[in-house]
Formats: C-alpha cells, sequence, structure tokens
C-alpha cells in the first residue's frame, strides 16, 4: 500500500513570498490533516479535512494560509505572503473512516525556509 | 479535547525495557489512546492504538488502567534505532469530529 505522498520535500523562499505544498493521501483515506511542526516542538493541527469538507480549521491563520481538497483526494496548502515564523515542516497525514480511534499515517513533510 | 501530558525526555540502554507514562485526566467516554514515534526529517508513525487494559503488537504493549486516566508505552529490550519522540494522542473516530492534539512528545535517548 502507497503511503502519503507529499511535495516538495523541501522549500527555500523569501517573506513576502508565496509558497503551495501538495499532498496525496492513502487511497481510500477520506480524513486528511495538515500539520505544522515547529523544530522542538509537536506537530500542530492547522486544518482537517472530511472528504472535500473542512472539520476544524480554528488553527489556521486564515489571513494567510489557505487549503483546498478538490474532489476528496488532493490536497493543497498555500501561504501567502509568507513570514519568518512560517519556517517549518509542513506534515500531511491522511486516516479512514473505520471505526475506533484516529490512527494517522503521516507523509514525510516539507521542510519551508523563510529567509 | 483531552490534554496529554509526557515526560520531556527519557534516557535508557539498550536491551532494556522502556516504559514512558501518559497522563490524560479529561479523557472522555469514546476516546482512543495512540502512540506515535517520530525519527529526525521523518513524519509521526502509529505505533499502538488501545481504548481499555492491554493492547500488544510486535514491537511494543500499551497498558490503560480502568480509569484510563494515564496510560503506559512499553517498548521491550530497546535498540539504538529506538531514540525518537514519542507522542501519546487522546480522541475518538474522526467522523465525530474528535480531536486529538500533539503534546511536545517524549524525547527517548537509547545509548549503548
Amino acid at each position: 500500500e502507497a503511503g502519503v505522498a507529499q511535495s516538495p520535500r523541501y522549500k527555500i523562499i523569501e517573506k513576502r513570498q508565496s509558497v503551495a505544498f501538495w499532498c496525496n493521501p492513502i487511497s481510500g483515506h477520506a480524513t486528511l490533516y495538515w500539520y505544522q511542526q515547529i523544530l522542538g516542538q509537536g506537530p500542530k493541527l492547522l486544518i482537517q479535512f472530511q472528504n472535500n469538507g473542512v472539520v476544524d480549521d480554528s488553527q489556521l491563520p486564515k489571513d494567510r494560509f489557505s487549503a483546498e481538497r478538490l474532489k476528496g483526494v488532493d490536497s493543497t496548502l498555500k501561504i501567502q505572503p509568507a513570514k519568518l515564523e512560517d519556517s517549518a515542516v509542513y506534515l500531511c497525514a491522511s486516516s479512514d473512516s473505520g471505526t475506533g480511534g484516529d490512527t494517522q499515517y503521516f507523509g514525510p513533510g516539507t521542510r519551508l525556509t523563510v529567509l | 479535547l483531552a490534554k496529554t501530558t509526557q515526560p520531556i525526555s527519557m534516557d535508557s540502554y539498550e536491551g532494556q525495557e522502556v516504559n514512558i507514562t501518559c497522563s490524560h485526566n479529561n479523557i472522555a467516554t469514546n476516546d482512543y489512546i495512540t502512540w506515535y514515534q517520530q525519527f529526525p526529517s521523518q513524519g509521526p508513525r502509529f505505533i499502538i492504538q488501545g481504548y481499555k487494559t492491554k493492547v500488544t503488537n510486535e514491537v511494543a504493549s500499551l497498558f490503560i488502567p480502568a480509569d484510563r486516566k494515564s496510560s503506559t508505552l512499553s517498548l521491550p529490550r530497546v535498540s539504538l534505532s529506538d531514540t525518537a519522540v514519542y507522542y501519546c494522542l487522546v480522541g475518538r473516530h474522526n467522523t465525530n469530529a474528535g480531536k486529538s492534539t500533539f503534546g511536545d512528545g517524549t524525547t527517548l535517548t537509547v545509548k549503548p
């Protein structure tokens, strides 16, 4: 079974520029998550999709961050304009809608450096 | 939203058993307990999940007391490759919009 795919793996931009990240979840997984992980901290949930609807985006800085999940499969996360404090690893995860707990499968992440 | 508390760091030696305890005093009835492992430059990886009593798989055991206000991840005979950050999450089935939050985890260092 293929895992969660993310691209690019690394990105370096200057502040005030725009950047976009792409995620392809595990086939059949209805739920998709975007996390921001700052060095030395645990992942922080930015947005959670159930199919193509938003379940939780309470911690998404909506003045500069946006995310979409077209057709309930792939997703993109955009930052416009970027700030220095956005430097972090952006993780995408997916889970299915079976019974039980929320078992998430993570991609390798995109490391963003804002100069 | 169940808050979890874990030790910031732990040290161990190869071959020892390691137990990492997580406190989750306000766990809800429908919440499950899930543990993840994260290596540098990688995303977190699922280790084990449980609801009550004891769960065991090929890599770890999870002990959950009757009141479910804490849980203990047990790693038998650790090796150097078990050096990683371990996260405890408490949450419910995602279609209930249950939310689980990662804390800062426990950094386990295994020494030779």
